[in-house]
């Protein structure tokens, strides 16, 4: 079954360093997503992408946070300058159209962000 | 505020009971309903939806929609101790918009 892939599967860096967090969605997917999930909490959405171009983003998605797909797979999210609290789980995800029950998100196996 | 609520658990039944899931939404508007399982550290993985109400059944799993109440549950027949994980509910509140998950409730089934 086709898969989303995510690098690295761990990510250590100091507060105020850029990271850039990847994926590779399903081959066929149109739609592309960021969320995150800090340690016990719930999963939250940070950014959805089409047609290259980001199609809805939330609050948490603030201007140290930018999207791009700079090729033909690969779906990156840079975090400008880290802070602690950007310590979490982030999971990539993609769906075939836009989401809907025909249309449901396929994670990928998140980036683990530590920030020090 | 678009809210999806789901008590947070633990949720513990013996293996081989039924262990319900309850999840409540509060967008009229919402019409697709998700349920993910989500071990420790790793990514949540679909189990099924529904968009009907009524109930819904995928082998072990039912998931039953009341869109009046604006609940919905998710029942896990004959549990095992590989169940044991948590359950996300999401909530798609209309076509093209994003989920919007619930906390998730803590399931531990007991050998």
């Amino acid at each position: 079954e086709p898969e989303v892939t995510q690098t690295p599967s761990h990510q250590v860096t100091q507060m105020g360093q850029e990271v850039i967090l990847r994926c590779v969605p399903i081959s066929n997917h149109l739609y592309f997503y960021w969320y995150r999930q800090i340690l016990g909490q719930k999963v939250e959405f940070l950014v959805s992408f089409y047609n290259n171009e980001i199609s809805e983003k939330s609050e948490i998605f603030d201007d140290q946070f930018s999207v791009e797909r700079p090729d033909g797979s690969n779906f990156t999210l840079k975090i400008r300058s880290t802070k602690l609290e950007d310590s979490a789980m982030y999971f990539c995800a993609s769906t075939v159209d836009q989401p809907d029950y025909n249309s449901p998100l396929h994670f990928g196996n998140g980036t683990r962000l530590t920030v020090t | 505020q678009k809210e999806v609520e789901q008590n947070s658990g633990p949720l513990s039944v013996p293996e081989g009971a039924i262990a319900s899931l309850n999840c409540t939404y509060s967008d009229r508007g919402s019409q697709s309903f998700f349920w993910y399982r989500q071990y420790s550290g790793k990514s949540p993985e679909l189990i099924m939806f529904i968009y009907s109400n009524g109930d819904k059944e995928d082998g072990r799993f039912t998931a039953q929609l009341n869109k009046a109440s604006q609940y919905v549950s998710l029942l896990i027949r004959d549990s095992q101790p590989s169940d044991s994980a948590t359950y996300l509910c999401a909530v798609n509140i209309g076509y093209g918009q994003n989920f919007v998950f619930g906390p998730g409730t803590r399931l531990s089934v007991l050998p």
